[in-house]
């Protein structure tokens, strides 16, 4: 089958770094996504990362391994406005091209 | 340059009805995406539509169409309404430059009674 796995929630403080892990098994592998998602609001392009290796922009940089079905988004010097659902995807080579989505990462970025 | 846009935002209907979505994409994106939300499934892909084909497809039944229009614009169907399908509908536009940035209208919510 196909899954994408990623923590439910996470809490971390103001000015401190977080790192949000997912995990992936699927049929083919054409790059990886990542989106933040406030509350009632539709998903922000963050990432897409298709070689392995770090990719860094400004205070969130993406992480991928695809001989691990491994990701991770690296968000420093966290700020409140970062309180956000962070969605991980997939493009998969199934046939033709499809999108497979966790089901978020609900960041809270206490005071 | 304007964002994508989704008409209608908010939408009422019955079980056994049908239901058309518009999608306005960034000027100048040729692929629009569609994607259904709901708090238990999360966020699931529809399909994406490029130069007025479908270029890939999700694993929803075929109560769920789509179509695009010379001019990007898209248009998603869903017949036969079933209570399950009650979610946020969201759209996304992009350049296609192998960049995959994917910008995402504001959805439209269907409530199905």
């Amino acid at each position: 089958g196909q899954n994408i796995d990623q923590p439910t929630e996470m809490t971390a403080t103001e000015g401190a770094i977080v790192q949000i892990n997912c995990t992936y098994q699927t049929s083919g592998f054409n790059g990886l996504f990542w989106y933040q998602q406030h509350a009632g609001e539709a998903p922000t392009f963050l990432s897409y990362n298709v070689l392995d290796g770090l990719e860094e922009k400004g205070r969130f940089s993406s992480f991928l391994s695809r001989s691990k079905g491994y990701s991770y988004l690296l968000l420093k010097e966290l700020q409140m406005k970062d309180s956000a659902s962070y969605l991980c995807a997939v493009k998969t080579t199934s046939g033709t091209y499809k999108y497979i989505f966790g089901t978020g990462t609900r960041l809270k970025v206490l005071a | 340059k304007a964002g994508v846009t989704q008409t209608p935002r908010y939408l009422i209907k019955t079980r056994g009805q049908q239901v058309t979505l518009s999608c306005s994409p960034i000027s100048g994106h040729r692929s629009v995406s569609w994607y259904q939300q709901t708090p238990g499934q999360g966020l699931q892909f529809l399909f994406e539509y490029f130069s007025e084909t479908q270029r890939n497809k999700g694993n929803f039944p075929g109560r769920f169409s789509g179509r695009q229009f010379s001019n990007s614009r898209s248009e998603m169907n869903v017949s036969t309404l079933e209570l399950g399908d009650s979610a946020l509908y969201l759209c996304a536009s992009s350049l296609d430059d192998g960049r995959e940035t994917q910008y995402f209208g504001p959805g439209t919510r269907l409530l199905v009674l």
